[in-house]
């Protein structure tokens, strides 16, 4: 199965910075990377897919990025909302696997 | 819109078994498939297998063969899944989630004890 590892998987910022999560995989998943927002006691919410496409009503604060095995998930000016845990998904290979997850808690 | 209503917490013995559903709504059900995922604080997600809705055809990803059995009964829009012979280690949250993994059920809190 393919290792997704993702860093950090604690973030600590403010209401209106700019930050940065990451996704690994151990091999190349062509761009087939998903990024995911779950809030406590919610099912994950769909972000963005296949690297770069924002999945409707998603705000536009939100990006992605990457290529061969990195990825990178964008946050432009961090909102009240946007305080949880973030989660990459690879389906380029079965099976599909997903990263430890980030949790980005208010600073 | 896309719903996915899963159905209640479950109370298992080890041993027992249980069928959770989750309940499509809002699209054509047989164009999409229907993964499952599994959820705990230890393990994180993962993914457990998909079935096609429209022919029943089974996915399984190998650590969960034996495990969980898919179904479907398109008359209904609903996805099942079965687990076998549980221990403690199934104890966790289980999603369904719509083919391209856009929507997701509510989850359902599994949990096995004596």
């Amino acid at each position: 199965d393919i290792q997704m590892t993702q860093s950090p998987s604690l973030l600590s910022a403010s209401v209106g910075d700019r930050v940065t999560i990451n996704c690994k995989a151990s091999q190349n998943i062509n761009k087939y990377l998903n990024w995911y927002q779950q809030k406590l006691g919610e099912a994950p919410k769909l972000l963005i897919y296949n690297t770069n496409n924002l999945q409707t009503g998603i705000p536009s604060r939100f990006s992605g990025s990457g290529s061969g095995t990195d990825y990178t998930l964008t946050i432009s000016s961090l909102q009240p909302e946007d305080f949880g845990t973030y989660f990459c998904f690879q389906h380029n290979s079965w099976p599909g696997t997903f990263g430890g997850g980030t949790k980005l808690e208010l600073k | 819109q896309v719903q996915l209503q899963q159905s209640g917490a479950e109370l298992a013995k080890p041993g027992s078994s249980v069928k959770i559903s989750c309940k499509a709504s809002g699209y054509t059900f047989t164009s999409y498939d229907i993964s499952w995922i599994k959820q705990t604080t230890g393990q994180g997600l993962e993914y457990i297998g998909y079935i096609n809705t429209g022919s029943g055809g089974t996915y399984y990803n190998e650590k969960f063969k034996g495990k969980a059995t898919l179904t479907v009964d398109k008359s209904s829009s609903t996805a099942f899944m079965q687990l076998s012979s549980l221990t403690p280690e199934d104890t966790a949250v289980y999603y369904c989630a719509r083919g391209p993994f856009d929507y997701w059920g509510q989850g359902v809190m599994v949990t096995v004890s004596s």
